[in-house]
């Protein structure tokens, strides 16, 4: 069974550069999370998924921060523009519900200079 | 907002010795899971026990959840210097009758060949 994909897996920007990335989750699993990952820190969830709709961004700097799920399978997280702070590894992850086992991608790691 | 917490932050042992690390959390949960993060395989998950269980095994793995006491542990027995990894605990916390996965910030776990 294929995992969860993510593209790319890194990525060097400046500061007020935009950025997009791809999550293209695991066949069938309904659920899809983006969480971000600072360095020496636990995953932060940003936005949930279920299928083509949002359940929770509560998370998301919406002043900068998109996320879409286009036909509830893939899914694109942007970044418009970016800050220093936002340097971390930006994690896509998938279940077949909301309160099951998630799989994980490899994540991209963002560096903004 | 992080709800789960890990203890120790930090866990040396050697090869053979069992790991025990804990995990804290504060409002009601669905289930709470428990995460390994290595830089070879990203996260994958271990376990799920649901707030209806009280243990749960895995292998060399054995969590515990105590919901009137708001903790879990999850136990490594015959620790293996492949076990070398940050462990999270995830609680699926509801919220407004979503589920919401929040994670911990780690227990790094160090074993010595």
């Amino acid at each position: 069974e294929a995992g969860v994909a993510q593209s790319p897996r890194y990525k060097i920007i400046e500061k007020r550069q935009s950025v997009a990335f791809w999550c293209n989750p695991i066949s069938g699993h309904a659920t899809l999370y983006w969480y971000q990952q600072i360095l020496g820190q636990g995953p932060k969830l940003l936005i949930q998924f279920q299928n083509n709709g949002v359940v929770d961004d509560s998370q998301l700097p919406k002043d900068r921060f998109s996320a879409e799920r286009l036909k509830g399978v893939d899914s694109t997280l942007k970044i418009q523009p970016a800050k220093l702070e936002d340097s971390a590894v930006y994690l896509c992850a998938s279940s077949v519900q909301r309160n099951t086992e998630a799989f994980f991608g490899q994540g991209t790691r963002l560096t903004v200079v | 907002s992080q709800q789960g917490e890990e203890d120790p932050q930090a866990l040396s042992i050697q090869e053979g010795e069992n790991a025990t690390m804990n995990c804290s959390y504060k409002t009601s949960i669905n289930n709470l899971q428990w995460y390994r993060q290595n830089s070879g395989r990203g996260l994958v998950h271990l376990i799920l026990i649901r707030s209806n269980e009280r243990e749960k095994h895995s292998g060399r793995l054995r969590v515990t959840l105590d919901t009137s006491k708001k903790s879990s542990s999850l136990l490594i027995t015959a620790s293996r210097a492949a076990d070398t990894a940050s462990y999270f605990c995830a609680t699926g916390e509801l919220s407004g009758g979503s589920y919401i996965p929040t994670f911990g910030r780690g227990t790094s776990l160090i074993v010595h060949p």
